[in-house]
């Protein structure tokens, strides 16, 4: 069975500063890993995936991930957050074409002036 | 091109009753599947349909059930409500559930609260 776990349930943060959001997932099958963002009273947007290929995936809004298989991580990453940043984060993982996803427990990022 | 549309936005109900929550798929997508998102949790999958047909279900009881229409919009009904039934739920479209590169595009969801 795939698990995710993201290690920071809130990150407050500055403006302009970098953020880094931790994701770690388990399975014993390869998977494909999935960053969302939900907004106050929205659902939820793709911020970036990574499926195959180049480790370093580059998402929207300046948002970059990179998947590191031999810790089993997948971390989001931003150089200099701004205030419109602030949301909730989900870190997600699908075992096959089609599947469910399954999600992490969120991690609030709070970006203050 | 519209999005996934979810109807109601906000919904009350009393434990005990039953519950029918609307999905409208984005145009081109047959393949719709629900979550449940308790608050401060993340999306649950309860569920998802492929042209008409249950395809994956998620550990949820009987009581979940859906539907998938020929124009690929879709209910869910929750019958016998209990308190922890209140949640978010999401519906989600995809193009085609046979590619991997299938991205998911979320509605705003339905908050359903159980009192």
């Amino acid at each position: 069975a795939q698990s995710v776990t993201q290690l920071d349930s809130q990150v407050p943060v500055f403006e302009e500063a970098p953020v880094e959001l931790r994701c770690n997932y388990s399975s014993s099958v390869s998977v494909y890993l999935f960053w969302y963002v939900q907004y106050p009273n929205q659902g939820l947007q793709l911020l970036l995936k990574y499926l195959s290929g180049s480790t370093l995936v580059k998402g929207i809004n300046g948002f970059e991930a990179e998947f590191n298989k031999s810790q089993t991580s997948f971390h989001l990453r931003k150089p200099s957050v701004h205030i419109s940043d602030t949301a909730e984060y989900f870190c997600a993982v699908r075992r096959n074409q089609g599947g469910k996803l399954i999600f992490g427990q969120g991690t609030e990022l709070s970006v203050k002036p | 091109e519209t999005g996934v549309t979810q109807s109601p936005t906000h919904l009350i109900k009393t434990r005990g009753q039953q519950v029918t929550l609307r999905c409208s798929s984005q145009s081109g997508h047959n393949t719709v599947s629900w979550y449940q998102q308790a608050l401060g949790q993340g999306p649950q999958f309860i569920f998802q349909y492929y042209r008409e047909e249950e395809n994956g279900r998620g550990n949820f009881p009987p009581r979940f059930s859906g539907l998938q229409f020929p124009n690929y919009s879709s209910e869910l009904n929750v019958n016998a409500l209990e308190l922890d039934d209140s949640a978010l739920y999401l519906c989600a479209s995809s193009p085609d559930t046979s590619s991997y590169n299938s991205p998911l595009h979320f509605g705003n969801g339905t908050r359903l609260t159980v009192t």
